[in-house]
């Protein structure tokens, strides 16, 4: 059962630009909403995080947006750089725990030309 | 470095073999998770702990898996008569949980990069 689906799937955009990696989830429970990035070879690190009751959080040039009623959240990242080329998960926690078992979709393959 | 701490990073073994992995969390986290990850997949949660107790084990994790944690510090991991279907990437995260309280996040490691010929 597929609970996130994550697109696009992957993504190439020009150093400087912004890239907008999109979220759909499906279980009303989740109350905590994380990006993962994971750069090849090792493991994935929290990037930003949101709760349902604010509906954007930034930090530095990352953006996290998130639509409660349309059931999605979206990553942005803003005047995106080659070394922010990596592979991106939404990936919320399955329980109302935020730190409960983590449900990971697909992942955008994010690739910044320099 | 205090982060989460795995080893060994790269394991190459034939079809048939046992291998254990180990996986040293941050100090002070209670939790430990594994998860496993194949090629173009995001992580799959395989089993988790509170402290010794191992909680929650995915179908994914047949008999031919067992995870311990047996002081409630480091884990492992093995797997007995390996397949060419578990090569994968295997993760180890560790977070702290007081209940419902304040959670922090999971914490990953660089993983084990198993290959099974």
């Amino acid at each position: 059962q597929q609970q996130v689906k994550q697109s696009p799937q992957s993504l190439i955009v020009q150093k400087g630009g912004i890239s907008i990696i999109n979220c759909a989830y499906e279980n009303t429970a989740f109350d905590y909403f994380p990006w993962y990035q994971q750069f090849p070879g090792k493991g994935p690190a929290l990037l930003i995080a949101i709760r349902p009751d604010v509906s954007e959080k930034k930090e530095g040039r990352f953006t996290i947006s998130f639509n409660k009623s349309a059931k999605q959240f979206s990553l942005h990242i803003m005047d995106s750089q080659p070394g922010d080329s990596a592979t991106y998960f939404c990936a919320p926690p399955r329980g109302m725990n935020r730190d409960d078992k983590i449900i990971f979709g697909k992942g955008t393959r994010l690739h910044i030309l320099p | 470095d205090t982060g989460v701490s795995q080893d060994p990073r790269h394991k190459i073994t034939k079809r048939g073999q046992n291998v254990t992995f180990r996986c040293d969390p941050i100090s002070e986290h209670n939790r430990l998770y594994w998860y496993r990850q194949t090629l173009g997949q995001g992580p799959e949660f395989l089993t988790y702990f509170q402290n010794e107790a191992q909680l929650e084990k995915s179908r994914l994790l047949s008999d031919r898996f067992s995870a311990e944690r047996p002081k409630g510090s480091f884990s492992t991991l093995e797997i007995q008569r390996t397949e060419q279907g578990d090569s994968a990437m295997y993760l180890c995260a560790s977070s702290f949980g007081a209940g419902r309280g304040p959670q922090e996040t999971q914490y990953f490691g660089p993983g084990t990069r198993l290959l099974v010929l």
